[in-house]
């Protein structure tokens, strides 16, 4: 059981390139998102999918597209990176029921130059 | 969901007991309180959650307030790893609909100090 797993952990992206990020679950959870973190701050939702087939817009949707073609996985899509997209991205998934404790993944790290 | 306020930083001695602060004066009567951490920009770990008694697992114990507009994360002998940023976070339950979603303030600071 490996949790959430993202992919990758490094990149770095010269200003208009494009990019994906994969998130993958494999604990059959409904709800998954992306959040962003930036120095010195808490987590900022970009995307979130209530379930196969299904996207929806977060706090800070701009610049970012998502798709969730199968259950367990969710891919942000950066199409012409940004130097103000030069952030920590994290994944996270959550089973709904009574005890809804999020599983995170370990963060991708991407710097745009 | 409610906001909640936390102060930016605290220490703790190791092996002392760390009780970490939040205050959520907003909170509704359906709404839980959970407590996450992130070590070290590492993704966040869920600590506990409560609705209005007090919890206890083998991580931490949570103390909620008898009208539910503050509660305390203790960390009942800190050690040096638990050095992280505390999250505490207000949340309704499912109900259907929405990004059920975890909203994450500034948190807490914690250094656990040898």
């Amino acid at each position: 059981n490996a949790g959430v797993t993202q992919t990758p952990k490094f990149r770095v992206l010269k200003t208009g390139q494009s990019m994906t990020l994969l998130c993958a679950q494999d604990m059959n959870h409904e709800y998954m998102y992306w959040y962003r973190q930036d120095p010195g701050m808490g987590l900022r939702l970009i995307h979130y999918s209530v379930g196969e087939g299904t996207t929806a817009k977060g706090e800070v949707p701009d610049g970012y597209n998502v798709s969730r073609l199968k259950k367990q996985n969710f891919l942000l899509g950066l199409e012409s990176a940004a130097p103000s997209q030069t952030s920590v991205y994290f994944c996270a998934s959550i089973l709904l029921g009574t005890n809804t404790e999020a599983f995170f993944g370990q963060g991708t790290r991407l710097t745009v130059v | 969901d409610a906001k909640t306020t936390q102060p930016p930083s605290m220490d703790c001695a190791e092996g002392r007991a760390a009780n970490l602060p939040c205050n959520h004066s907003t909170i509704s009567g359906n709404e839980y309180v959970y407590w996450y951490r992130q070590i070290h920009s590492q993704g966040p770990q869920y600590i506990i959650h409560g609705l209005k008694n007090n919890e206890t697992n083998e991580m931490a114990s949570l103390i909620i307030t008898e009208d539910r507009k503050s509660s305390t994360l203790i960390l009942p002998h800190a050690t040096l790893r638990d050095t992280a940023v505390y999250y505490c976070i207000v949340r309704a339950p499912y109900s259907g609909a929405g990004s059920y979603q975890l909203t994450f303030g500034k948190g807490t600071k914690l250094s656990v100090i040898p």
